[in-house]
């Protein structure tokens, strides 16, 4: 299996600027990574994702980096603002006995404050 | 527009009285997947299905049951709910195609109450 863990429960930043959210994962045959964002009272929404043949990945205000010698990826928002506000989870895979199944940490909330 | 419809959005319902959730996905996805959301607990995954016909458990299944007689539909079915099954429930269904994993995409969650 997989287990996935981020380091903060908690995140608090001021609007404008950068927020960063990193997450642990324990298996080296996990190969693609995801970030979703979940807002109040909705569903987790797709934010970026990466494979493990990439370290770097960007997209609009975000990026997430991947480190696989330490099995550790991390999402950053530039210019963080108030609409960025929800619960962020990273998601890992297992090439091993689950394929197809994702597996996901507890989620960083992340409140950005004026 | 590419979709998982999760049916009701809320639902109090008595104890032992069998009910049902309905996902469907329009993204023709092989995978799909129901997860329940507790405080401090995160996204824990109860039942899993890879293509029609075939499904496993998840880390939560006791108390739950799914079927996949067609692509497009995964129902969630508690037999005889109890309190502790009181939770969010969130629908995903995902792409994986050649042995890579896509990401999932998830419905709008059904906030169950079991009295």
């Amino acid at each position: 299996g997989e287990s996935v863990g981020l380091h903060l429960p908690t995140l608090s930043v001021q609007e404008g600027d950068n927020s960063i959210i990193n997450c642990a994962y324990s298996n080296s045959a996990s190969d693609y990574f995801i970030w979703y964002k979940q807002e109040s009272g909705k569903g987790p929404q797709f934010i970026i994702d990466i494979r493990s043949n990439m370290d770097k990945r960007q997209g609009q205000r975000v990026t997430v980096l991947l480190n696989k010698t330490v099995k550790h990826l991390s999402l950053q928002i530039a210019a963080t603002q108030p609409g960025d506000s929800a619960v962020y989870f990273c998601a890992a895979n297992d090439r091993g006995s689950t394929l197809g199944r994702l597996y996901f940490g507890r989620g960083t909330q992340l409140t950005v404050w004026p | 527009e590419a979709q998982v419809t999760q049916n009701p959005r809320y639902l109090i319902t008595v104890t032992g009285k069998k009910l049902t959730v309905t996902c469907s996905q329009n993204m023709n996805h092989e995978y799909m997947s129901w997860y329940r959301q507790d405080p401090g607990l995160g996204l824990r995954q109860i039942y899993y299905s890879m293509n029609v016909e075939v499904t496993d458990k998840g880390d939560v299944p006791e108390g739950y049951k799914v079927s996949r007689k067609e692509k497009r539909n995964f129902p969630l079915i508690l037999e005889s709910p109890s309190p502790n099954q009181t939770s969010l429930y969130f629908c995903a269904s995902g792409l994986f195609d050649r042995g890579k994993n896509y990401g999932y995409t998830f419905g709008s969650g059904t906030r169950l109450t079991v009295v």
